[in-house]
């Protein structure tokens, strides 16, 4: 079946340093991946996304790259903020058949002080 | 502006009756899903949509039910069979492309006393 597996939290980082939340994935055919960011208590909105193999999404300086040869898809940012304190999920869908639902990760915590 | 709507954003009730959980979108899109999430859990499936008048069940749909008579509309109730309900439920839709990117509203939180 298909399965994503992120690194549990919670991440606590300080402001300005490097940002790396792990991401595998597990998928039958061909998968399209995403990140999504939940603030508190708000729904789930789309960060960055990857539809193809060596594909880079990118959004708000956070980076992820469709790998593969690994299965993975790890986020990345250079320099955390305060305002990116949030839950951050991995997902997977299958391009076809279309409306299939996301496949999500458990989530990860982060929480940046300054 | 074109987005989903919940709600209400907070929701109690007594236990032992069934509440109804509404989700509008008027992004002319063709699938709506709902899940739930659990400290810890992540989001798990209950019932999704592809097109009106049809619907599917999702990992966790006991205790659920759902309806979609139109295509903006998918609204969800919690019955009195579901054993532990207290959540924050959120709904989500798609256009029905190869990318399936899901857009979702804010979410309900549901407490049951």
């Amino acid at each position: 079946g298909n399965s994503v597996t992120q690194m549990e939290g919670p991440v606590t980082l300080s402001e300005e340093a490097f940002l790396t939340i792990n991401c595998t994935y597990t998928a039958t055919g061909y998968p399209s991946l995403f990140w999504y960011v939940q603030y508190p208590g708000e729904g789930l909105q789309l960060l960055l996304k990857a539809t193809k193999a060596d594909d880079k999404g990118s959004n708000k300086g956070f980076e992820a790259t469709y790998r593969k040869e690994t299965t993975s898809f790890h986020l990345e940012k250079g320099s955390v903020q305060v305002s990116d304190s949030a839950v951050y999920f991995c997902a997977l869908t299958i391009a076809l058949p279309s409306n299939t639902p996301l496949v999500f990760g458990k989530g990860t915590r982060l929480s940046v002080i300054a | 502006d074109g987005g989903i709507t919940q709600s209400p954003k907070y929701l109690f009730r007594k236990e032992g009756q069934n509440v109804t959980l509404s989700c509008e979108q008027n992004l002319n899109h063709d699938a709506m899903y709902w899940y739930r999430q659990d400290p810890g859990q992540g989001l798990r499936l209950i019932y999704y949509s592809q097109i009106v008048n049809d619907f599917q069940k999702g990992d966790i749909a006991e205790g659920y039910s759902v309806s979609r008579e139109k295509k903006e509309s998918f609204p969800l109730t919690v019955t009195s069979a579901q054993k532990n309900p207290t959540a924050f439920y959120l709904c989500a839709s798609s256009l029905g492309t190869a990318l399936n990117e899901q857009f979702f509203g804010p979410g309900t939180r549901l407490t049951v006393l």
